[in-house]
């Protein structure tokens, strides 16, 4: 059974950089499309961007300039990086991979990780 | 971008009840590209449908998927007491992927 796990601080400065880790266990990273995910207190999820397994990435526009989503297939991790936050991006972050040859729907999540950024 | 916007926002229903949901899109959406979730408080999302009417594996039959086009619906047909949550329509056949505003299906 896939099973992903997001892991990094809770906390984060304002105008600093968030940096989340997804571990993936049960299946290789090799595979599939990785996304993360985001939902702010009380809303809807938003999309942040995915990195295929070629290495390939997709980035939401308005969040483009400011995202970058890297992978270590030897620890089987993907990771998320956020720069120059604000209060808006403080949310529940999640991880997530695709349903076999439908890149988009999202079978596999991680619990979720809140990061409040806040000084 | 695709907006999704999902009606009703909150739906009262008591147990045993059809619970109908709407999602429609600023542009038409690929069947093969819809998908629904549910999610519960403090949890993940599950996918329940994708490919608009396909049921994601140990999915109940009671949950159904249809549309077309710019408008898709979520039909559960007689409702458990683990069916209240929120369910979130999303496309992903243009990028950005996107998610609809959630409907709440709350007990009466």
């Amino acid at each position: 059974q896939v099973q992903l796990q997001e892991s990094g601080p809770g906390l984060v400065k304002p105008s600093e950089t968030l940096t989340l880790t997804c571990t993936v266990s049960g299946g290789s990273i090799s595979s599939y499309y990785w996304s993360w995910i985001r939902q702010p207190p009380g809303k809807g999820l938003e999309w942040i961007g995915y990195i295929y397994y070629s290495g390939t990435t997709n980035y939401h526009p308005s969040l483009k300039s400011r995202v970058t989503i890297s992978r270590d297939t030897s620890k089987n991790q993907f990771s998320l990086k956020l720069t120059s936050v604000t209060a808006a991006d403080t949310a529940v972050y999640y991880c997530a991979r695709d349903l076999a040859a439908r890149p988009g729907s999202l079978l596999y999540w991680g619990q979720g990780t809140l990061v409040t950024v806040s000084s | 971008e695709i907006v999704l916007t999902q009606s009703p926002g909150t739906l009262s229903l008591s147990p045993g009840e059809r619970a109908t949901l709407s999602c429609r899109a600023s542009q038409s959406v690929s069947s093969y590209y819809l998908a629904w979730y549910q999610q519960k408080p403090g949890q993940a999302p599950r996918l329940l449908i994708y490919d608009t009417s396909s049921r994601a594996t140990g999915i109940p039959d009671r949950f159904s998927g249809s549309g077309s086009g710019t408008d898709f619906t979520l039909t559960i047909s007689r409702l458990e007491p683990e069916d209240f949550a929120v369910y979130s329509c999303q496309q992903f056949g243009s990028s950005p992927w996107t998610f609809g505003q959630g409907t709440k299906v709350e007990i009466k």
